[in-house]
């Protein structure tokens, strides 16, 4: 499974984008990006994955680097709701198998 | 709709006592999966079942059972409980193996003494 490596802390102002990076430079091609985010210490919470197309959907934006070495998870708009653990995660298209690492700590500031 | 449900939420065991974790899902999912989540660290995969009567072990089975008779609930049991398992549970369900995204519960949180 491919690692992936992300910023330990990020800070945004609600309203303003937030931008997520994420590296998975040993990424494979059956391997899809995942994104999962975790409000205090609920359960975590899908937000979108994608192969090598961006991709959008009501909550956010991917976008996939052409060498898909790397992404970034796009919130458009912030709000305090939106503090959470955002883990970025590589996954085979036929294994459920999630290694989620540390994630990036995401606050969201008035 | 329910989607994965957990119970307890809350749970103080002394070491060698045992106890089950209760998973139940309402959407019909083929796959589900317990995972355990320490301070610091992200989820790591204990047991998972590809459907009813089917199980396999994770990254870090030992210590714990799990048993699929039903497509809904995927319970999870420790027969002997040790201080090393104090932890957060989370349960999570998808449409079947690599299909879709995992929803999860809301967590067990055990404390061994």
């Amino acid at each position: 499974d491919a690692k992936t490596t992300q910023p330990t802390s990020m800070d945004c102002a609600e309203g303003r984008a937030a931008n997520l990076p994420c590296n998975h430079s040993t990424i494979s091609g059956n391997e899809y990006v995942y994104w999962y985010r975790q409000i205090h210490s609920q359960g975590p919470q899908y937000i979108i994955h994608g192969l090598k197309n961006n991709e959008t959907n009501e909550m956010a934006s991917l976008i996939i680097t052409e060498d898909r070495k790397s992404s970034t998870l796009i919130l458009p708009h912030a709000t305090l709701r939106d503090t959470a653990v955002y883990y970025c995660i590589v996954r085979a298209y036929n294994t459920d198998k999630l290694i989620f690492g540390t994630g990036t700590r995401l606050q969201v500031f008035p | 709709n329910a989607g994965v449900t957990q119970t307890p939420k809350f749970q103080v065991l002394k070491t060698g006592q045992s106890m089950t974790l209760q998973c139940a899902q309402d959407m019909n999912h083929e796959y589900m999966s317990w995972y355990r989540q320490d301070p610091g660290m992200g989820l790591r995969l204990i047991h998972y079942s590809v459907g009813a009567g089917i199980t396999d072990q994770g990254e870090v089975p030992n210590g714990y059972n799990v048993s699929r008779s039903t497509t809904e609930d995927f319970p999870l049991r420790l027969l002997s409980a040790a201080p090393s398992q104090t932890s957060v549970y989370f349960c999570a369900s998808s449409y079947g193996q690599g299909v879709g995204p995992l929803h999860f519960g809301n967590g067990t949180r055990l404390t061994v003494t």
